[in-house]
C-alpha cells in the first residue's frame, strides 16, 4: 500500500522568507513523488516530480523539493516566499510496485499563507 | 487548447437521484481518473482507466460507475445519490508512457451537493 502524510494543516510565512512544506511517504517499492498546488476554486496544478536521479528536484515558480530516502521525506521548499504563493499544496506518491495506471495517493494538503 | 473539461461545475441533487458527471480531454492522454476532494481528507481516487474499454476501481468506488468508450471521454455516474457523496469531484488525465507519464492534468472540478 502507498500513503502520504502532510503533518501541517497550515504553514504561515512572511514574504521574502524561506518556506518549507513537509511531506513523508510510505511505499512497498520505489516511489514516484509529486507536488501539486491548488488555488481557490481551481483544479490542481503540477509543480514538480521526483522519478529518479538527483535528490534535489526543481519545479515551477521557483519551488524545489528534496527526496530523502532514509527519512522517506519529500519536503517542498522555496528560498523566498511570495504572497502569490498562498495556496493549498498537496504531496502525492505512486508506488512503482503497486501503483499501476498512474494511481496517485494524495496527502491531506497544507494551506500555505504568505503574509506581507 | 481546452485540456480537461468537466461539466457541470455545480449540481444539487436530492437523495436517491442519479446523475452523470462528464469529463473530456483533448490531449490524447491514455490514462484518466476521477478523484473526490473532501475537507481534511485530501483527494481520494474513485475509478481510473488506462485506455478505452478498460476501467478499474480506486480507493472509494462504492456508489459510482464509470465507462470509457472513447479515449477522450470518461463519465462518472452516481447511481443513487447519498448525502455522503456531497463533495468536489475532479477528473484528471495523463500520458501512459514517456516524459509526460505520471503527470496529471486536472479539470476545474464539479461541486456536488446531495440533500
Amino acid at each position: 500500500a502507498q500513503s502520504v502524510a502532510q503533518p501541517e494543516d497550515q504553514v504561515n510565512v512572511a514574504e521574502g522568507n524561506p518556506l518549507t512544506v513537509k511531506c513523508t511517504y510510505s511505499v512497498s517499492g520505489n516511489p514516484y513523488l509529486f507536488w501539486y498546488v491548488q488555488y481557490p476554486n481551481r483544479g490542481l496544478q503540477f509543480l514538480l516530480k521526483y522519478i529518479t536521479g538527483d535528490n534535489l528536484v526543481k519545479g515551477s515558480y521557483g519551488f524545489e523539493a528534496e527526496f530523502n530516502k532514509s527519512q522517506t521525506s519529500f519536503h517542498l521548499k522555496k528560498p523566498s516566499a511570495l504572497v502569490s504563493d498562498s495556496a493549498l499544496y498537496f504531496c502525492a506518491v505512486r508506488d512503482l510496485l503497486t501503483g499501476g495506471g498512474n494511481k496517485l495517493t494524495f496527502g491531506t494538503g497544507t494551506q500555505l499563507k504568505v503574509e506581507l | 487548447n481546452a485540456g480537461v473539461t468537466q461539466t457541470p461545475k455545480f449540481q444539487v441533487l436530492k437523495t436517491g437521484q442519479s446523475m452523470t458527471l462528464q469529463c473530456a480531454q483533448d490531449m490524447n492522454h491514455e490514462y484518466m481518473s476521477w478523484y473526490r476532494q473532501d475537507p481534511g481528507m485530501g483527494l481520494r481516487l474513485i475509478h481510473y482507466s488506462v485506455g478505452a474499454g478498460i476501467t478499474d476501481q480506486g480507493e472509494v468506488p462504492n456508489g459510482y460507475n464509470v465507462s470509457r468508450s472513447t479515449t477522450e471521454d470518461f463519465p462518472l455516474r452516481l447511481l443513487s445519490a447519498a448525502p455522503s457523496q456531497t463533495s468536489v469531484y475532479f477528473c484528471a488525465s495523463s500520458y501512459g508512457t514517456g516524459s509526460g507519464a505520471n503527470v496529471l492534468t486536472f479539470g476545474a472540478g464539479s461541486r456536488l451537493t446531495v440533500l
